[in-house]
């Protein structure tokens, strides 16, 4: 089976830095997939790792340790618009390639 | 190239009733999955279908779910008899040969509400 883990929710500061952490098992790792969710909408794509080091995208990057199941994402200079749930998923070429989501990161951006 | 299409976004239905909820995918993407999303809680993968066939369907309730991908038209998700635990937010989402990097991309959902 999978178990991914994230903190339930995190508050920052506007302009600041904030790290999402997320931890998993799994037997047949093939990729590990952020998802931004705002509330009442669907989730949408932010990154993907499937090696180890650092992915970045503008003001958001992603970040992979294959060899400790671990994976952060990283949001620099936030903005009030990203507060939302952020989603870590994992997919597993033993599960048939689906992805198994974590329980959502609700981050709270304040003024 | 319009993006995954679901309807309705909200559905009402009573106890007991059926509710049909459909999802159309992205153009071009042959792969669909459902997931169930609880208040407060992650996305809960329900089913993977391929046109035509179940490919992976064990997030799916034994009893009074199933689903559909046919030849032509949308895949339906069916809930028969639903009961009040079955109020939640099902999302479908595509996924096209050759897109690893950009993982699912997922539709609107549909808010489903038993009374």
């Amino acid at each position: 089976g999978q178990n991914i883990d994230q903190p339930t929710e995190m508050t920052a500061t506007e302009g600041a830095i904030v790290q999402i952490n997320c931890t998993y098992q799994t037997s047949g790792f093939n990729g590990l997939f952020w998802y931004q969710q705002h509330a009442g909408e669907a989730p949408t794509f932010l990154s993907y790792n499937v090696l180890d080091g650092l992915e970045e995208k503008g003001r958001f990057s992603s970040f992979l340790s294959r060899s400790k199941g671990y994976s952060y994402l990283l949001l620099k200079e936030l903005q009030m618009k990203d507060s939302a749930s952020y989603l870590c998923a994992v997919r597993d070429r033993n599960q048939g390639g689906k992805l198994i989501f974590g329980q959502g990161t609700e981050l709270s951006v304040k003024p | 190239n319009a993006g995954v299409m679901q309807n309705p976004r909200h559905l009402v239905r009573r106890r007991g009733q059926e509710a049909r909820l459909r999802c159309s995918p992205m153009k071009g993407h042959s792969h669909v999955y459902w997931y169930r999303q609880l208040p407060e809680e992650g996305l809960k993968f329900m089913v993977y279908l391929q046109k035509e066939n179940i490919i992976d369907e064990s997030g799916m309730p034994k009893e009074r779910f199933s689903a559909e991908f046919p030849k032509e038209g949308p895949s339906i998700l069916r809930i028969q008899q639903v009961v009040r635990g079955d109020s939640a937010a099902y999302f479908c989402a595509s996924f096209g040969t050759g897109d690893a990097k950009n993982g699912y991309t997922f539709g609107s959902g549909t808010r489903l509400t038993v009374v």
